[in-house]
């Protein structure tokens, strides 16, 4: 079956970086997108960007553009998000999910909290 | 930059009938935006229930259907649950790019 499973919490300082992980089973990777969706606490749901199923090609939202990067390790089927020069309204959980193409969203993973605090 | 815009909240009985607004700054709602609604929880990842406008996934309740109407997509919820409080959220594709509205909190009540 499918799924998408995230990796676990992080706690980073303003300025740094973080790469989070999810890693995808059950279905061929390069026929679907991959998306980055962050919901701030108590806000609700930001695009952020996709990875096309070719795996070298992305699209970012405005608003991340030159600070995140969205990648794919296809020998272990993990997707990454990596968030540049981490700032306090980062604080959000960050969730994976996959597309067909056409808008044919279905499976989500569980989301990952980032906090970046000092 | 384009804005979705959906009714920041909403009240309904039990049973009865209501209906969820998405509408886009790029103007009207086409089934070229590709509208999908996901429905969440309080702690729980969201969860698609309409696909490309007007299609359900296999775990979509049947009182739950997708639609466009005045330009707008559309929610529409018939026959609600208390189950169905939640928070309702539309992602649109009118501009080029993937735009979340801004979430509908439904209350059942």
């Amino acid at each position: 079956q499918v799924q998408l499973v995230q990796s676990g919490a992080e706690v980073k300082k303003p300025g740094a970086s973080v790469k989070l992980s999810c890693k995808a089973s059950g279905y061929t990777l390069t026929d679907y997108y991959m998306h980055w969706v962050r919901q701030a606490p108590g806000q609700g749901l930001e695009w952020m960007g996709l990875l096309r199923p070719s795996g070298d090609s992305t699209k970012y939202a405005q608003k991340f553009q030159g600070r995140v990067t969205m990648t794919r390790d296809t020998s272990t089927s993990t997707f990454y998000m990596e968030l540049s020069s981490l700032r306090s309204d980062d604080t959000a959980v960050y969730y994976c999910g996959r597309e067909k193409y056409g808008g044919y969203y279905d499976y989500w993973g569980q989301g990952t909290l980032l906090i970046v605090s000092s | 930059q384009t804005v979705v815009t959906q009714e920041p909240s909403l009240t309904v009985s039990p049973g009865g009938t209501v209906t969820l607004t998405c509408a886009s700054s790029t103007g009207a709602v086409t089934s070229g935006c590709f509208g999908n609604w996901f429905q969440q929880k309080p702690g729980q990842a969201p969860r698609p229930v309409i696909y490309s406008t007007t299609n359900k996934h296999s775990w979509t309740p049947a009182r739950f259907s997708g639609s466009l109407l005045g330009g707008k997509a559309v929610l529409t919820l018939s026959g609600v649950q208390p189950e169905d409080e939640s928070d309702f959220y539309c992602l649109l594709f009118c501009g080029g790019t993937w735009v979340f509205g801004g979430g509908t909190r439904l209350t059942v009540l």
